[in-house]
């Protein structure tokens, strides 16, 4: 099992453009979510799933869009890219919601210019 | 909102002493869940604690909930080097609808030979 894999690992971009960020599980877990860290803030909930076709926002979702088509699949979308969203994502799925362990990515590190 | 608040935000020990990380929530958690981040890492569950004063340990690593349900440690006893990195709690809290995971902000632990 490969886990929870993200693409990519690193990403520059400039302000204004879009991007998405991949994250797949092959746990065949229901529940996925998208977190933030940036220094001193500990991780911050943007947004989450309880299953395909299920999505709901966390603590900070604006800037954001998910969908979630697939069990394996949570894509992250920046719909027009800002300095304030310069941070390192970790997705992260498990089994049933929430109250289980959390399995995370190994994140992808975003600089917005 | 939702918060889980932790201190130390950092401590620095010399190999061999102990070091203890402490979570506060204003409202009672459904369960609490504690995570290691290595630097440049992704956050890896430890442990989970659901029960009011509960206590579970992991050979040098010792977990507690408080008896009303909004606090919790982690202590460890006789740091070694491997111990370095940040350590997060994570509350569940009761909700009508899905539950999300809050954490706090981590403790940085820093171990000197």
């Amino acid at each position: 099992n490969a886990g929870v894999t993200q693409t990519p690992k690193f990403q520059v971009l400039k302000t204004g453009q879009s991007m998405t960020l991949q994250c797949a599980q092959d746990m065949n877990h229901e529940y996925m979510s998208w977190y933030r860290q940036d220094p001193g803030m500990g991780l911050r909930l943007i947004h989450y799933s309880v299953g395909a076709g299920i999505t709901d926002q966390g603590e900070v979702p604006n800037g954001y869009n998910v969908s979630r088509s697939t069990t394996e699949d949570f894509p992250l979308r920046l719909l027009s890219a800002a300095p304030s969203q310069t941070s390192v994502y970790f997705c992260a799925s498990s089994y049933g919601d929430a109250e289980n362990e959390q399995f995370f990515g190994p994140g992808t590190r975003l600089t917005v210019l | 909102g939702q918060q889980v608040m932790q201190i130390p935000q950092y401590q620095h020990v010399q190999e061999g002493e102990d070091f203890t990380t402490y979570c506060n929530s204003s409202t009672t958690l459904s369960n609490i869940q504690w995570y290691k981040q290595r630097p440049g890492g992704h956050p890896v569950f430890l442990i989970q604690l659901v029960k009011s004063g509960e206590v579970k340990k992991q050979k040098r690593l010792t977990f507690q909930f408080g008896e009303a349900k909004k606090n919790s440690s982690l202590h460890i006893t006789a740091t070694q080097t491997t111990d370095v990195g940040t350590y997060f709690c994570a509350g569940l809290f009761l909700s009508s609808g899905y539950s999300t995971l809050t954490f706090g902000k981590g403790t940085m632990l820093l171990v000197s030979p």
